[in-house]
């Protein structure tokens, strides 16, 4: 079973800085890109950051480039999403997706990890 | 970056009925398009990939339709399971984006 575990949330204070993880189980890791994608309380979805299966190709959305960094460990099978300068607007609970290459979409995601920045 | 209007923002029906939501792309992005439910407290789950395929699991009342810049998701029959918030996501290239999202409501 396909399973995506996202930990490293919390509250931090403006300017401060974040690490959050997302555990990847059930699947061949290394053989698939993947995505942090982000909810600000009571809004709509913002693609964050996309990551490819060995790690040398990476995109950012506009909102966090020079700030967050991914990355990832396909021997820990871990993706990675290092946070920092956050801001107010950077609150938002944040989900790692799996980008499924057969539908070309997002066919798994994390249940989410809530950063706080206050 | 592309931009996916999203409408309506919001829409009340009964259950039984048939509802279309449409997700409008600010240029061509040929059949690259997902859509996703997501219901409170809950991460998204896709339910149409490329536009028109259905996901693995996902009940045969939804299907999506559209190819271009005009995508449309339609509930052939509401289920009380399905009042939720529905969004597009263009992934044909980057950065990705979703639309607003559209939250269905029960009359």
């Amino acid at each position: 079973e396909v399973q995506l575990v996202e930990s490293g949330g919390g509250l931090v204070q403006p300017g401060g800085s974040l690490r959050l993880s997302c555990a990847a189980s059930g699947f061949t890791f290394s053989s698939y890109e993947m995505n942090w994608v982000r909810q600000a309380p009571g809004k709509g979805l913002e693609w964050v950051s996309y990551i490819s299966g060995s790690g040398r190709t990476i995109y950012y959305a506009d909102s966090v480039k020079g700030r967050f960094t991914i990355s990832r460990d396909n021997a820990k099978n871990s993706l990675y999403l290092q946070m920092n300068s956050l801001g107010a607007e950077d609150t938002a609970v944040y989900y790692c997706a799996r980008d499924d290459y057969g539908s070309g979409s997002y066919d798994y995601w994390g249940q989410g990890t809530l950063v706080t920045v206050s | 970056a592309i931009q996916m209007t999203q409408s309506p923002p919001s829409l009340s029906a009964s259950v039984g009925d048939r509802v279309t939501i449409t997700c409008r792309a600010s240029q061509g992005i040929r059949n690259d398009l997902g859509w996703f439910q997501q219901k409170p407290g809950k991460a998204p789950k896709l339910l149409i990939y490329a536009a028109s395929s259905l996901q693995s699991g996902v009940p045969s009342r939804f299907s999506g339709t559209g190819s271009g810049t005009d995508f449309t998701l339609t509930i052939s029959s509401l289920q009380p399971e399905d009042f939720a918030t529905y969004y597009c996501l263009q992934d044909y290239n980057y950065p990705r984006t979703f639309g607003q999202g559209t939250k269905v409501e029960i009359k």
